[in-house]
């Protein structure tokens, strides 16, 4: 079966500094990857994908994610972190079970907080 | 606008009581999705429906129960035999069950069992 990893429970940043938060991949076959944004007692927003082609996906709100088939990462990157990026932060990725409909994998999550 | 609504957006309810947590859409989508999110985990797969009048058990899918009656519609009943029901309940929706396809989530709900 397909799985995400997010190693980090929280990162820690300051405003203006770059940031980085970590998923790693395991899957048979091509990946299908994504990021997911969820603020408090919201649901959560799409951020970009992966599907094929260029290894560096751009997406929403100035984030960009860089996909490593040879250390089956994909990691998540802002430039420029703002305090309002603070949220919990979900890598996934599809699955297709043999005999079933495709769905997503959801990693445990990552909680972001940028200081002032 | 388009998108998808869930309510109520906080739910009580006593033990041995079932409750039903509405999802709809007009985002023409053809799949769905019920999510459960506990504290500190991530989202656990519960039901989902690629198409109208039908849909298939996620992960996790013990006491609760699922319909499928209109495109715009899945509503998810927490039945009495769902022993630990209180959590923040998600529904989402897809154009398709595509690998190529992001999935749009609903506001939430949380449900609180007393």
């Amino acid at each position: 079966a397909q799985s995400v990893a997010q190693p980090e429970d929280q990162v820690n940043v300051a405003e203006g500094n770059p940031l980085t938060v970590k998923c790693t991949y395991s899957v048979s076959g091509n990946p299908y990857l994504f990021w997911y944004v969820q603020y408090p007692n919201r649901g959560l927003q799409f951020l970009l994908k992966y599907i094929t082609g260029d290894n560096l996906v751009k997406g929403s709100y100035g984030f960009e994610a860089e996909f490593n088939k040879s250390q089956t990462s994909f990691h998540l990157k802002k430039p420029s972190a703002l305090v309002s990026d603070s949220a919990l932060y979900f890598c996934a990725v599809r699955d297709r079970p043999r005999g079933s409909a495709s769905k997503i994998i959801f990693g445990s999550g990552t909680r972001l907080s940028i200081r002032p | 606008d388009g998108g998808i609504t869930q309510s109520p957006k906080y739910l009580f309810r006593k033990e041995g009581q079932n409750v039903t947590l509405s999802c709809e859409q007009n985002l023409n989508h053809d799949a769905m999705y019920w999510y459960r999110q506990d504290p500190g985990q991530g989202l656990r797969l519960i039901y989902y429906s690629q198409i109208v009048n039908d849909f298939q058990k996620g992960d996790i899918a013990e006491g609760y129960s699922v319909s499928r009656e209109k495109k715009e519609s899945f509503p998810l009943t927490v039945t009495s035999a769902q022993k630990n029901p209180t959590a923040f309940y998600l529904c989402a929706s897809s154009l398709g069950t595509s690998e190529l396809n992001e999935q749009f989530f609903g506001p939430g709900t949380r449900l609180t069992v007393l």
